[in-house]
């Protein structure tokens, strides 16, 4: 059984940029979220897709956007970047009502 | 949703067990007590949960108390290994995202 895989492992961008990190479900998943952990806290829900529709969302502005795609692998969008956008940034899936399955997730440095 | 409230750290001796406390008196009848943990550089891990009975799986034992307003996860011989962040989240299972992590209990296995 795969399990969730997060690319890239660790990335650096400079403010106002865009970034797009990307996350593979684990086998028979159908739900997909994404989390920001900041340095000393725990995980902050971002969003949720189910059947490629966004499904719930926390509190986050519209810069944070996503996508979920058929084979269940999804991408999270961040758009103009800022210095508080760096983070740890972790994917889970699941089937729909059932424990999540995080991946080790992506470190992302905004300069 | 429920808050729940647990110690910040703790310390346990190898091959003791370790019990990990959580307050959650605000829970409400329909919703669930699950722990998940987050070693270093790992994305959190779904150890267990339950809902009113006391449940145990290979990993850990969930005591929950009779008027569900408190629980103890018990790890029956903890190992260097267990050293991480657990997370006590209390959540409706019919809606498992927004899963709220607080700053959770820092547990050391101390050889």
């Amino acid at each position: 059984e795969t399990g969730v895989t997060q690319s890239p492992t660790h990335l650096i961008k400079t403010r106002g940029q865009q970034v797009t990190l990307r996350c593979s479900s684990q086998s028979g998943h159908n739900t997909v979220s994404w989390y920001q952990q900041a340095l000393g806290q725990g995980p902050q829900f971002i969003f949720q897709y189910y059947r490629e529709e966004e499904n719930g969302r926390g509190n986050f502005p519209p810069r944070f956007s996503g996508l979920q795609f058929p084979n269940y692998s999804s991408e999270l969008n961040v758009n103009a970047l800022e210095l508080d956008d760096s983070a740890l940034y972790l994917c889970a899936s699941s089937h729909i009502n059932s424990p999540l399955h995080f991946g080790n997730g992506t470190r992302l440095t905004v300069t | 949703d429920a808050k729940t409230t647990q110690p910040p750290s703790m310390d346990c001796a190898e091959g003791r067990a370790a019990n990990l406390p959580c307050n959650h008196s605000t829970i409400s009848g329909n919703e669930y007590v699950y722990w998940y943990r987050q070693i270093h550089s790992q994305g959190p891990q779904y150890i267990i949960h339950g809902l009113k009975n006391n449940e145990t799986n290979e990993m850990a034992s969930l005591i929950i108390t009779e008027d569900r307003k408190s629980s103890t996860l018990i790890l029956p011989h903890a190992t260097l290994r267990d050293t991480a962040v657990y997370y006590c989240i209390v959540r409706a299972s019919y809606n498992n995202n927004d899963m709220r992590f607080g700053a959770g209990t820092r547990l050391t296995v101390k050889p």
